[in-house]
Formats: structure tokens, sequence, C-alpha cells
């Protein structure tokens, strides 16, 4: 169980491009979904949190309207990088989690987004 | 926040030694504490867990410790095999969500 599936998986394109990655939670309700990170031979730094209905908490030095967060449901968020340049290439993974911040459940990860801005 | 910090960041050991990964965290909050083991371009695999009510979990050859007075916890692996060689990641989270340590590369020698 907690399955949580991230399309795509790889993205190559253009400096300018918007780039939309889904991430789903398939077999159990988001509370809320978490998007991540990585660059190369890093740690996992977060985001964004969302929880479903509501307007994301973005982390300190990550631009809301760069990083476009929708949480519509509770299987499904979405995150938009809004004309993406090459500083933006990066891998980007998404966490869902049942029950609300602080509650102590585990995060379940998708396979991540390799995102390549040429 | 949050603040995770782990040692080292790189360790290498011939295969059948133990490997001991070592985190401390701020929030005296946080109350959960994952460890995550990713091989190149994958996600993070969930190994093992400990929660604040708990001093030590053992799942076969992976083992967790926590010091909550102290605020650290410690990844051990014992026999280490080939197949461990990954990037290992210790967490924590009480309040927010997970806040992952800088990663330890382990390299099993054979």
């Amino acid at each position: 169980g907690a399955v949580v599936s991230q399309h795509p998986s790889r993205v190559i394109c253009k400096s300018g491009t918007s780039v939309k990655i889904e991430c789903r939670s398939l077999d159990f309700q988001a509370t809320t979904m978490f998007w991540y990170r990585q660059f190369p031979k890093q740690s996992l730094m977060l985001m964004a949190t969302s929880n479903e209905g509501s307007k994301a908490t973005y982390e300190q030095g990550v631009e809301k309207d760069k990083f476009l967060i929708n949480h519509a449901s509770l299987t499904l968020s979405t995150l938009t990088v809004t004309s993406a340049h090459p500083e933006d290439s990066s891998f980007y993974i998404c966490s869902a989690r049942t029950g609300a911040v602080g509650s102590n459940q585990p995060q379940h990860f998708g396979d991540g987004t390799r995102l390549s801005i040429l | 926040g949050e603040n995770v910090e782990q040692h080292p960041s790189t360790l290498s050991v011939q295969e059948g030694d133990s490997a001991v990964i070592k985190c401390t965290y701020s929030d005296s909050a946080s109350n959960y504490f994952p460890w995550y083991k990713q091989e190149l371009g994958k996600r993070p695999q969930l190994i093992i867990d400990i929660r604040s009510n708990v001093g030590e979990k053992k799942d076969q050859r992976i083992a967790v410790t926590l010091n909550k007075t102290a605020k650290h916890f410690s990844l051990h692996i014992t026999e280490t095999q080939p197949e461990d060689s990954a990037v290992y990641f210790c967490a924590s989270t009480g309040r927010r969500a997970l806040t992952f340590g800088s990663g330890t590369r382990l390299q099993v020698q054979p």
C-alpha cells in the first residue's frame, strides 16, 4: 500500500517553457503533500507544503509565483515550474502523507521527476 | 525551524563490517525519525524508522537508536554487503514536513 505516482519521470525542454508535474496518491487519501527539490549530490530540500483545498505554504527562498502548486483533491497535487530556466534543472520529488502536519505519519515518496532545461 | 546534521558524509567499509551513521536534530518537538536509502536517480526508500517513545529498533541487519535527551539518533548496519552501497539520509519531523540530513554515501568494498 501507500503508493505515490509521479509523472513525468523525465522532462527536457527549452528555457522559458512551463512544466507541470503531477503527484497522485493511488491507494490512500493524502491530506498533506510535499514538494522537494534535490540538486546533484545534495540532500532533499523542502520547497512547499500543501493541504487539500488550501494554498500551499512555501519555504523561505522559494518563489511561489514561479513554482505554482495546486492540491485540488485528496489524491492529486501538481507543481508547475513557470518559465523554467537552466538553474531550475533539478530532481523534483513529491511526497504524500495521511493526517495533518505533526500527525507523526510516514511520508511516502513518488519516483521523482528529472527536469533538464536547455 | 528544524536543523538536522548528519555525519559522516562518506563512509567506506569492507564487506561484512558494520557501518554507523549519526544524526543530530534541533527541534525538541520532533517525534518521528526515519532513515532512507537512495540509489542514484531514484526516490528515497524508507528502510527503518523510530518514534520518540522508543529508544531502539531493529530489523534484521539494520538498527536505529534514539537519544532524546541528547537529540541524537543513529543508524547501524551490520554484516554489510555490496548492495548496501547507496546514499543514506536521516530525517526528522514533529510539527512540519520531514527535514533531511545532508546524506552519507556508503561504499561497501567487496
